[in-house]
């Protein structure tokens, strides 16, 4: 399967631990992206990365969140102390940025992350 | 980026074409209207992708007025496994921008 990779697919935390998720994105894909999602909603933007270089975060990000790629390759999500508005799907996608105005992000299966 | 608007729910079943509109009032010029799939404990999957007239692939066809202001996507002869929340998104995606989703359209189809 040469798709979006998450994990864990699932992670049941207590407030307060910190958490790591995981993110192997399509191996030639030079753009990675985390997106929160709620029960309901559509998923939201944290963060994103060109290679290594984390471009943009959401105003909505908490410093408690934390997000990497150090070798422009997988990606990895921390949440530290976490609080049970945490709660949700962390949904992980990649795409190829090239000359076109097309951009198709592909999306992994994502996290459920359950803060007790 | 665009706000859009689209139905909360539809309902249809099997064999019927189901039509899906949303509305984009300030859709900018250099704006795409992007349509992506969830399924239950899943990630959104691209559907079809347009600028403008009428766009088909093997999965939808994406209608867009002249105006640009709303657009349909039309999927032909659904089946249960089409039952999922269908997002509509308006924005530029050129350069890989983060994507903006709302809450996305319920169909459920029946038998």
């Amino acid at each position: 399967d040469t798709g979006v990779s998450q994990d864990p697919r699932h992670k049941i935390t207590k407030r307060g631990q910190n958490v790591t998720f995981r993110c192997d994105p399509i191996s030639e894909h030079n753009r990675l992206y985390w997106y929160r999602q709620t029960l309901g909603q559509g998923p939201e933007f944290l963060t994103y990365f060109q290679n290594e270089a984390q471009l943009e975060k959401s105003r909505l990000l908490s410093d408690r969140f934390s997000a990497e790629r150090p070798k422009g390759s997988f990606s990895t999500l921390e949440i530290q102390r976490t609080e049970q508005g945490d709660s949700a799907m962390y949904l992980c996608a990649s795409s190829l940025m090239g000359e076109s105005s097309y951009n198709e992000q592909f999306f992994g299966p994502g996290t459920r992350l359950t803060v007790l | 980026l665009a706000k859009t608007t689209q139905p909360i729910s539809m309902d249809s079943y099997e064999g019927q074409e189901v039509n899906i509109t949303c509305s984009h009032n300030n859709i900018a010029t250099n704006d795409y209207i992007t349509w992506y799939q969830q399924f239950p404990s899943q990630g959104p999957r691209f559907i079809i992708q347009g600028y403008k007239t009428k766009v088909t692939n093997e999965v939808a066809s994406l209608f867009i007025p002249a105006d640009r202001k709303s657009s349909t996507l039309s999927l032909p002869r659904v089946s249960l496994s089409d039952t999922a929340v269908y997002y509509c998104l308006v924005g530029f995606t050129g350069g890989g921008n983060k994507l903006t989703f709302g809450t996305g359209t319920q169909l459920k189809v029946e038998l």
